[in-house]
């Protein structure tokens, strides 16, 4: 069981390059997120899934996209990279709604620089 | 507008030593309270979560409070160890424009010495 996986660890992208992040989860949870975390902030929601097929916008959803093709992944894609977007990204599942008490697990984090 | 304001921003302490982390929220509606230890170059891991009725809870050498009427929480660190030294964040779960929402604080860096 290996929870939740982030692949790759550390990437560095130039200014308008395109990349995708992956994150894999194996506890068959209905709810995906992405979250960026700065330096100096709280993690903030990217975009978030409530089940396969799905995705919705979250606190600061510009520049990017998701797709949810299979239950157990979540894609987060980047298509003209720009510094702003230098972060760590984490991505976390939930059995159900993290707003309603359920557990949210965390991945191990992509560190993305854009130079 | 929601927020989570925690203090200090960082506390040294000596191993073996207690602590408290304070965690101040204006979410509301409130659904629950969460803390997370977030060690470097890891994601966050739950260590509590409270709701509305709750007013304790414990994991071990960490017990959360919740005062939800004054809308406070602290993380009460007994017996610190050299492996506590992490960034700790409360969560707050509230709405915003998208539904029910994770709001994160900012985090408190601990570091134990020995």
């Amino acid at each position: 069981n290996a929870g939740v996986t982030q692949t790759p660890k550390f990437r560095v992208l130039k200014t308008g390059q395109s990349m995708t992040l992956l994150c894999a989860q194996d506890m068959n949870h209905e709810y995906m997120y992405w979250y960026r975390q700065d330096p100096g902030m709280g993690l903030r929601l990217i975009h978030y899934s409530v089940g396969e097929g799905t995705t919705a916008k979250g606190e600061v959803p510009d520049g990017y996209n998701v797709s949810r093709l299979k239950k157990q992944n979540f894609l987060l894609g980047l298509e003209s990279a720009a510094p702003s977007q230098t972060s760590v990204y984490f991505c976390a599942s939930s059995y159900a709604s993290a707003g309603e008490s359920y557990e949210q697990y965390f991945g191990p984090g992509t560190r993305l620089t854009v130079t | 507008k929601n927020q989570v304001e925690q203090s200090p921003q960082s506390l040294i302490i000596l191993e073996g030593k207690n602590c408290t982390l304070q965690c101040n929220y204006t979410v509301s509606p409130f659904s629950n309270l969460r803390w997370y230890k977030q060690d470097t170059g890891r994601g966050p891991v739950s260590l509590t979560i409270m709701t509305f009725s709750e007013n304790t809870k414990s994991n071990g050498r960490y017990t959360a409070t919740l005062d939800a009427d004054t809308k406070q929480s602290s993380l009460h660190i007994t017996a610190s160890q050299l492996s506590d030294s992490a960034s700790y964040i409360c969560v707050v779960s509230g709405l915003n424009q998208a539904g029910t929402a994770l709001i994160f604080g900012k985090g408190t860096t601990l570091s134990v010495s020995s």
